[in-house]
């Protein structure tokens, strides 16, 4: 069956240290991958997305991710993190055109100031 | 524009009582969804339509039955209520899927509901 994992629950750093959240995906063919941020009590809001192309893909807010498909990866990465993106992050996934979006179970970040 | 709204934003329900969730997008878009969000699950499809007068089943439908009779508004519904469907229910839209299938999805504020 189609999955997405994501392996961190939750993850605590400090302002200014780098940021790796990790999601892995279990499709086969073509795949559709999506970044969602869902800042404390908001909607979930489009960080990045990838579908074709440079697999080095750069969204909003100085996040980046990297699509590796020998290692079925799309990690989500940001060089120096604030206070600010302390939210919950869902990796997301469709296989090809038709397919239903697949969520994570999401990754809670904590920035202390 | 309003993107995508939900009423209502909070509800209290007892075991048993009915009620429909109302989305309505102004987008124009085709493509709509209901999710629910629960702790440590992340979000799981309940039922999405690809269009006015389609619905399809998602990952989790049992227990809720939805309508699209407009393009604009999808409507959840809870005929009886079970404290199982305690849940944050998030509303999305999209666009027609290309070819490429990279539409992202736009998502409503959600709706908190309890159900004692």
């Amino acid at each position: 069956a189609q999955s997405v994992s994501q392996h961190n629950h939750h993850v605590i750093l400090s302002e200014a240290a780098s940021l790796e959240l990790g999601c892995n995906y279990s499709y086969g063919g073509t795949v559709n991958l999506f970044w969602y941020v869902q800042y404390p009590g908001q909607h979930l809001q489009l960080l990045l997305k990838y579908f074709s192309g440079d697999p080095l893909v750069k969204g909003i807010k100085g996040f980046e991710a990297e699509f590796i498909k020998s290692k079925f990866s799309f990690n989500l990465r940001k060089p120096s993190v604030q206070w600010s993106d302390t939210a919950e992050y869902f990796c997301a996934a469709r296989g090809g055109s038709q397919g239903n979006l697949i969520f994570g179970k999401g990754t809670k970040l904590s920035v202390k100031p | 524009n309003a993107g995508v709204t939900q009423t209502p934003k909070f509800r209290v329900l007892k075991t048993g009582q009915s009620m429909t969730l109302l989305c309505a997008q102004d987008m124009n878009h085709e493509y709509m969804y209901w999710y629910r969000q629960d702790p440590g699950m992340g979000l799981r499809l309940i039922h999405y339509s690809v269009g006015e007068g389609t619905t399809a089943k998602g990952e989790v439908p049992d227990g809720y039955n939805v309508s699209r009779l407009k393009k604009q508004n999808f409507l959840l519904g809870l005929e009886s209520a079970a404290p199982s469907q305690t849940s944050v229910y998030f509303c999305a839209s999209s666009r027609r899927d290309t070819l490429v299938g990279n539409q992202p999805q736009h998502f409503g504020d959600g709706t908190r509901l309890s159900i004692l």
